[in-house]
């Protein structure tokens, strides 16, 4: 059974300061990571892609991936109330003929002006 | 990426009827999905739609309940069928860009059963 877990929150931080998304997943095989937001009554909107160990910036995110811990984070710098949302860490699975996406639970994150 | 219509974009239904789910993509794709997001919960994938062959249901998902067809590249459309308020959820629909690449989502679909 594959599994993609998240810090369950919901998460709250004053506008300014960094948010951290933490995601955990089972299967040792997976390559490809990304982060999704969705707004309330919105659909999940693709923010970070990443498919290597480290660190990969882009604008005020970080997404960091440890392939050896199974572990892919998140980073909001400056967070500001409009990042106000649910974060979903999704796991890409490769089949025989077909990709399987498997989305965590989702964060909750709540930015106080 | 693609831009992924959806339609209807929500409806409220009655016990016992079936609704037919349409999504229309601008440029040809081979995989599409479709995704359950029940409220207050993440996504769960009910199957993925090739053209030209049956679609893969996931484990908890079957086809008589929820019948799929992809008669081209740019379009697929799920039916909720014998619908129960269980089944009261948003239904989305993704494509994704390749394999070992991210999906894209349309607008969803919200679905009330009375």
């Amino acid at each position: 059974q594959k599994e993609v877990e998240q810090n369950s929150g919901p998460l709250s931080v004053p506008e300014g300061a960094i948010a951290s998304l933490n995601c955990t997943y089972s299967d040792r095989g997976s390559q490809s990571f990304f982060w999704y937001r969705q707004y309330s009554g919105k659909s999940p909107e693709l923010i970070m892609s990443i498919y290597s160990n480290g660190d990969k910036e882009d604008g005020r995110f970080t997404a960091q991936l440890n392939k050896a811990s199974q572990y892919v984070s998140l980073l909001i710098r400056d967070s500001q109330p409009s990042d106000s949302a649910t974060y979903l860490c999704a796991v890409n699975y490769m089949g025989t003929s077909y990709d399987k996406v498997i989305f965590g639970p989702g964060t909750s994150l709540s930015v106080i002006p | 990426s693609a831009v992924i219509s959806q339609k209807p974009s929500r409806d409220i239904c009655q016990r016992g009827t079936s609704l037919t789910i349409q999504c229309q993509v601008d440029s040809q794709v081979t995989m599409m999905f479709w995704y359950r997001q029940q409220p207050g919960q993440s996504l769960t994938l009910i199957a993925t739609a090739n053209q030209g062959s049956e679609a893969t249901y996931e484990s908890g998902f079957v086809i008589d309940k929820f019948p799929i067809s992809r008669p081209n590249l740019t379009f697929s459309t799920l039916t909720v069928s014998n619908m129960s308020p269980e089944d009261s959820s948003i239904y989305l629909c993704s494509v994704g860009e390749g394999r070992n690449q991210p999906q894209h989502f349309g607008d969803g679909t919200r679905l009330s059963i009375l």
